[in-house]
């Protein structure tokens, strides 16, 4: 149980385009969904927090505007990159709780790598 | 500022034993996590410390001492499937996951 999917495993964009990741929990309710980016040897930084039916709570220097966060239903959450551009290729990688905040364990997906050329 | 400290990259041999440290300061503390991730792929769970002693699982274990802000992770056995970053984290008081920069452990033969 407790899996967590992602669409797409891998996308190559154009400059000035935009990308949509979808994260799904497959068998449970997630309550909460997490955001998060990772460059390459670097560590997992959360970009933003999103609750079912409410706006998203963005970390300190995300752009909400660029990165735009729904989460539409307790079992989907969509990240899009709007107008992507190189320096925001990375690996997208959300998570999922269910139950309130004050629960322990995140599932995390398999993750997104975003390629901008 | 919440900080979270563990080495760039180990190296191990196969068959031997490698342990892994973290030291954190976060505001609050409501647990460590360490996870396994290989490259490419999204982080796995491995442990879960929230009081000082050691969390034997098989041939990973965890240790936590939360006076001296500081966490163990040992593997034992190495095999080289074992090569994978392993990220220490610790839930913070609002229940948000501060993450380490990962240790890249290379096992060689």
């Amino acid at each position: 149980g407790a899996v967590v999917s992602q669409h797409p495993s891998w996308v190559i964009c154009k400059s000035g385009t935009s990308v949509k990741i979808e994260c799904r929990s497959l068998d449970f309710q997630a309550t909460t969904m997490f955001w998060y980016r990772q460059f390459p040897k670097q560590s997992l930084m959360l970009m933003a927090t999103s609750n079912e039916g409410s706006k998203a709570t963005y970390e300190q220097g995300v752009e909400k505007d660029k990165f735009l966060i729904n989460h539409a239903s307790l079992t989907l959450s969509t990240l899009t990159v709007t107008s992507a551009h190189p320096e925001d290729s990375s690996f997208y990688i959300c998570s999922a709780k269910e139950g309130s905040a004050s629960e322990l364990e995140q599932y995390f997906g398999p993750g997104t790598r975003l390629t901008v050329t | 500022g919440q900080n979270i400290d563990q080495p760039t990259e180990m190296t191990a041999t196969e068959g031997a034993i490698v342990q892994i440290n973290c030291t954190y300061q976060t505001s609050g503390f409501n647990g460590l996590f360490w996870y396994q991730q290989h490259a490419g792929e999204a982080p796995t769970f491995l442990s879960y410390n929230v009081l000082d002693g050691l969390e034997e699982k098989g041939r990973f274990s965890s240790f936590l001492s939360r006076s001296k802000g500081y966490s163990y992770l040992l593997l034992k056995e190495l095999q080289m499937k074992d090569s994978a970053s392993y990220l220490c984290a610790v839930m913070d008081s609002n229940y948000q996951l501060i993450w380490g920069a990962g240790t890249k452990l290379i096992i060689k033969p």
